[in-house]
């Protein structure tokens, strides 16, 4: 049982570039949503996702898509990579909130755009 | 816009005190509190609290939440060097599909 994983860990990018954050989860959970910590400010929420087919953005969505065609996997493509981008990336899934185990969180993904 | 106020942003306590974290929160239609820990990497789930008055407790942890007062604090008893990390609190909102509001974390440092 893998619970959440992200590929890569770790990534170097160049202004303008484009690339995907791949997520997996094999708990068959419904629910999936990406979040970005920056020093001081916490996670915030940038996609997240309800089901298969259904996404819908976050508080920080811009520069950023997401597609979910399989229960399993929620990418996240950077379009054009900004340094502002530069961040710690984690993905999460849950069955449902409500009962007592909330989020499971992949090990994340360390960005840097130079 | 939700909101979430963890207090201190940091301390240092030595092996063995008891460490008390705070987190008040604003939100519009509250469903639960949740405590992560968070070491190098991933944030582990910790506790959720959704009723007021009624403590959690997990080993040397434990936390109770206020709603009326809109706070919560988590309590680390005997606190051993494995305790150092940043707690997270997140608060969940009953329109908010799921999503989380988080936070900036107290960074918690253990000293032998």
């Amino acid at each position: 049982n893998a619970g959440v994983t992200q590929t890569p860990k770790f990534q170097v990018l160049k202004t303008g570039q484009s690339m995907t954050l791949q997520c997996a989860q094999d708990m068959n959970h419904e629910y999936m949503s990406w979040y970005r910590q920056d020093p001081g400010m916490g996670l915030r929420l940038i996609h997240y996702s309800v089901g298969a087919g259904i996404t819908d953005q976050g508080e920080v969505p811009n520069g950023y898509n997401v597609s979910r065609s399989t229960t399993e996997d929620f990418p996240l493509r950077l379009l054009s990579a900004a340094p502002s981008q530069t961040s710690v990336y984690f993905c999460a899934s849950s069955q449902q909130l409500g009962v007592d185990y909330g989020y499971t969180f992949g090990s994340g993904t360390r960005l840097t755009v130079v | 816009e939700d909101k979430v106020v963890q207090s201190p942003l940091s301390l240092v306590v030595h092996e063995g005190d008891t460490v008390t974290l705070n987190c008040s929160y604003e939100v519009t239609n509250f469903r639960s509190l949740l405590w992560y820990k968070q070491e190098k990497k991933a944030p582990t789930f910790l506790f959720m609290l959704t009723s007021s008055g009624i403590e959690k407790k997990s080993g040397r942890l434990s936390s109770i939440l206020d709603k009326k007062e809109l706070f919560s604090i988590l309590n680390i008893t005997a606190t051993q060097t494995g305790d150092s990390a940043v707690y997270l609190c997140a608060v969940d909102n009953f329109s908010n599909d799921y999503k989380l509001s988080f936070g900036a974390g107290t960074t918690v440092t253990v000293r032998a």
